[in-house]
């Protein structure tokens, strides 16, 4: 089946250091790849999308992502987190239809 | 640009009362809306989607005679909870894509629904 994994629930790092999110999907082709964050009392807000081409995609706010195909991954990153980086982030992918299907999200918790 | 809202943010309603939730786009013609629930430290589920004009499209084990949706015009989605109990409490999300944004989506900020 179809599925979409953030192995981590919760992460929290210190303001300033780097950022790796993981996000691994099973589908027997490259899906639509895309990275939401959740901020309380706002709506899911898009980071970034990879389709096709360049492997390795900048978004919003700092933030890029590197789909390996061999690993079935697209793993989110950002070199220097700030304290407004604290928030709920989901892997969502569309598999071949307008659907999307999210993870389960990692909260983030940035520290002083 | 690309936003949508929803309305009520909160709504607190008492079992076997019906809630009505409304989306909107505000600066683009939503030809698909979805609506998703969202369960605490959970993912968001697809509960349906909607086209304008059409019928709703329920995912599987998604009752369409429990949540109700209504898709009347390009800018409104509604969601109706009927006859809601309290395991309907939960986070509700709206988005809407136009016809040019292949797979892209805008969220709303979500309606939080308490029955008692």
């Amino acid at each position: 089946a179809q599925s979409v994994t953030q192995p981590d629930i919760h992460i929290t790092v210190s303001e300033g250091a780097s950022l790796e999110l993981r996000c691994n999907y099973s589908y027997g082709a490259t899906p639509y790849l895309f990275w939401y964050v959740q901020s309380p009392g706002q709506g899911l807000q898009l980071l970034l999308k990879y389709f096709s081409g360049d492997t390795l995609v900048q978004g919003i706010k700092g933030f890029e992502a590197e789909f390996k195909r061999s690993q079935s991954s697209f793993n989110l990153r950002k070199p220097s987190v700030h304290w407004s980086d604290a928030a709920e982030y989901f892997c969502a992918v569309a598999f071949g239809n307008e659907k999307l299907t999210f993870g389960t999200g990692t909260r983030l918790t940035i520290i002083p | 640009g690309a936003v949508v809202s929803q309305h009520p943010s909160r709504v607190i309603c008492k079992s076997g009362t019906s809630v009505k939730i409304e989306c909107r786009s505000l600066d683009f013609q939503a030809t698909t809306m979805f609506w998703y629930r969202q369960f605490p430290k959970k993912s968001l589920m697809l509960m349906a989607t909607s086209n304008e004009g059409s019928k709703a499209t329920y995912e599987q084990g998604v009752e369409k005679d429990k949540f109700l949706i209504n898709h009347a015009s390009l800018t409104l989605s509604t969601l109706t909870v009927t006859s809601a109990h309290p395991e309907d409490s939960s986070f509700y999300i709206c988005s809407a894509k136009t016809s040019g944004s292949a797979y892209e989506q805008y969220f709303g900020p979500g309606t939080r629904l308490t029955v008692t």
